[in-house]
């Protein structure tokens, strides 16, 4: 158990760029999440999957952003044409179901510091 | 929908002295809810998960309890020390694969 990983853990863009995110959740969790947090504030939930089937997306996902998970181990996370409040911490996160045999524990990855000058 | 506050945003104690930090949450039908710490550019550690089944959870001189009827949840440090300063999280979740709502954090500053 390695824990979950993310890359990169800094990302500075131009506006308009699009950039990419992955996230490796540990190896038997079948759910995976992903955040936001800007400074001083508590992460925000975009979107999460369950194996390979995304359930759920928040308002805060815009067209502009796609993420994907297509084989229910790693995710990415896309943001096209980055605008300069897409500029946050992109955090990740994975548990297990109790179904197998997991207690839903949420386990974070150390994120993706997004910077789009 | 659920919202979930943590007062103070800031606290500053000496060393040894124990620690007191606040969750309310709007909803009570909660599933569990989860306490994390996260340092200046760091991801988030998590400290302590409470089923809604439970009352407390403890962790060597970390104790949580919760209080599902009057939405709220307290972490408790004891003989607090240097290493403890970083904002601690708490966070509920509602349903089983749901996701997590997180409060504001607090910032905790232990002075040597």
């Amino acid at each position: 158990d390695t824990g979950v990983s993310q890359n990169p853990r800094h990302k500075i863009t131009k506006r308009g760029q699009n950039v990419t995110f992955r996230c490796d959740p540990i190896s038997e969790h079948n759910r995976l999440y992903w955040y936001r947090q800007t400074l001083g504030q508590g992460p925000e939930f975009l979107t999460y999957f369950q194996n390979e089937a995304q359930l759920e997306k928040s308002r805060l996902l815009s067209d502009r952003f796609s993420a994907e998970r297509p084989k229910g181990s790693f995710s990415t996370l896309e943001i096209q044409r980055t605008e300069q409040g897409d500029s946050a911490m992109y955090l990740c996160a994975s548990s297990l179901d109790r179904a197998r045999g997991g207690n839903t524990e949420a386990f974070f990855g150390q994120g993706t510091r997004l910077t789009v000058v | 929908k659920q919202e979930v506050t943590q007062i103070p945003a800031a606290l500053s104690v000496p060393e040894g002295e124990n620690l007191v930090l606040n969750c309310s949450f709007t909803d009570s039908a909660i599933y569990n809810l989860q306490w994390f710490r996260q340092d200046p550019g760091k991801g988030l550690t998590s400290l302590l998960l409470i089923q809604s089944s439970q009352r407390e959870q403890t962790s060597g001189r970390l104790n949580a309890s919760l209080d599902k009827s009057s939405g709220r949840s307290t972490l408790y440090i004891a003989a607090s020390q240097p290493g403890d300063s970083a904002t601690y999280l708490c966070a509920v979740k509602i349903a089983a694969g749901n996701k997590l709502t997180f409060g504001g954090g607090t910032r905790v500053l232990v002075k040597p």
